[in-house]
């Protein structure tokens, strides 16, 4: 069954401050799509990164960067040099693509991300 | 951005009493999703639809029912609301398999 994992629960780091999101994901699939969501204080959910299982290259897009390795079945998220506004809510998400049914997006518990002045 | 339209987007009900939760897309996308959000868990699933009258259960689907008669559609019925099912509901809307979801801005249900 598919799975997603975000062990961090709270990170809070200073302004300027680089950090990385953990996403550990599970799938039988070896076709899948993996996502980023942002979810800032004003509640509406939005979307960062598409990334699908057979490309394995790193995404840059300005201060963020994404890490996605089949190895280890993880796919980190990193904020370089940290700014107020990047405080929010952060989910990885999964689907799997199925062509015997359909496919759901499957999300994690977030990171809640705070960064401090 | 998406056509998703939610509604309503705030609701106080009682428990035990029915609930209808709309989600409308303009966007004549195949997927639409719905989601509840509540501190801790993330975003669960909870129905999901792949075409008109085609539904399946997600992660959570106990004390919810779902239908699609036409593609810009979905309904969320709680049969009979209890307390447990106070939450954030999002829609969420995909075109396709491997593609991202769009979200709704979501409906604030509280059951009294």
């Amino acid at each position: 069954a598919q799975k997603v994992t975000q062990a961090q629960t709270e990170i809070s780091v200073v302004e300027k401050e680089d950090v990385t999101l953990d996403c550990v994901y599970e799938t039988r699939d070896t076709t899948y799509y993996l996502f980023w969501y942002k979810q800032p204080p004003s509640g509406e959910l939005v979307f960062l990164i598409r990334r699908n299982s057979f490309d394995e290259q790193n995404e840059i897009s300005g201060r963020y960067s994404w890490n996605f390795q089949k190895s280890t079945s993880s796919f980190n998220f990193t904020i370089t040099a940290s700014q107020v506004v990047d405080s929010a809510v952060y989910f990885c998400a999964l689907s799997e693509l199925r062509y015997s049914s359909a496919s759901k997006i499957i999300f994690g518990s977030g990171t809640r991300l705070s960064i401090r002045p | 951005d998406a056509g998703i339209t939610q509604s309503p987007r705030h609701k106080v009900t009682e428990t035990g009493t029915p609930v209808t939760l709309r989600c409308h897309q303009t966007e004549n996308h195949r997927y639409m999703y719905w989601y509840r959000q509540d501190p801790g868990h993330g975003l669960r699933l909870i129905h999901y639809s792949y075409g008109v009258k085609d539904t399946d259960k997600g992660e959570v689907s106990d004390g919810y029912s779902v239908s699609r008669s036409k593609t810009e559609d979905f309904l969320l019925t709680l049969e009979s609301a209890t307390s447990s099912q106070t939450s954030v509901y999002f829609c969420a809307i995909s075109d396709s398999e491997h593609t991202e979801a769009f979200f709704g801005q979501g409906t604030r249900l509280t059951v009294v």
